[in-house]
């Protein structure tokens, strides 16, 4: 079956203009994660949706960052005003239900390919 | 900001042989969890360990937890050359999302 998809795979952006990066999570996952990976570092948590609610949005590093989930299904996350510092692979996971709000203090995150973006 | 710390930074051995990865953590967590990531196949999951267990295996990999030291290690035995990738543990406490180290960059040589 599909696994997370995530587009566009690489995206090149001057310093200064907006972007939107899109994730397709796995169909009938509830749970949705956002995760920012700098280079030779691990990924770093920035914001977590179970179905359309954001229940978690402490790792996002400024206001320029804003994700939204409107139908419960795909996700964006979309940087305003783009700095050099915000160049990354950005990460989505998706997965069933998630903590004990799912029933299990635990379920399996299923990672997308990543979107790679370099600001000049 | 990372949790959890692995240990060596970087590994370099021949096929066949045994590969041992460490990481170590701060706060107490519900269960830790090891990921591979290559440029192939991006990250996946590999194996969890709750905080009551000390031991599991799955297939060539075998993780153990030791909560009083605040540290887990990943073996991976008979090592193939395509085990090589970088290898994360993450942690995860009272939200379980999982906290990510930096990682250990495993080459195997053919």
């Amino acid at each position: 079956g599909a696994g997370v998809s995530q587009s566009p795979r690489y995206k090149v952006a001057k310093r200064g203009q907006d972007v939107a990066l899109r994730c397709d999570p796995i169909s009938g996952h509830v749970s949705l994660f956002w995760y920012q990976q700098a280079l030779g570092q691990g990924p770093e948590f920035l914001t977590y949706f179970q179905n359309e609610a954001q229940l978690d949005k402490s790792g996002l590093p400024s206001d320029r960052f804003f994700a939204e989930r409107p139908e419960g299904s795909v996700s964006t996350l979309k940087i305003q005003r783009t700095q050099q510092e915000d160049s990354a692979v950005y990460l989505c996971a998706s997965s069933p239900p998630w903590g004990l709000a799912g029933g299990s203090s635990y379920n399996e995150q299923f990672f997308g390919p990543g979107t790679r973006l370099t600001v000049l | 900001s990372q949790q959890g710390e692995e240990d060596p930074q970087a590994l370099s051995i021949q096929e066949g042989e045994n590969a041992t990865m460490n990481c170590s953590y701060k706060t107490s967590i519900n269960n830790l969890q090891w990921y591979r990531q290559n440029s192939g196949r991006g990250l996946v999951h590999l194996i969890l360990i709750r905080s009551n267990e000390r031991e599991k295996h799955s297939g060539r990999l075998r993780v153990t937890l030791d909560t009083s030291k605040k540290s887990s290690s990943l073996l991976i035995t008979a090592s193939r050359a395509a085990d090589t990738a970088s290898y994360f543990c993450a942690t995860a406490g009272g939200s379980y999302i999982p906290t990510f180290g930096r990682g250990t960059s495993l080459i195997v040589h053919p």
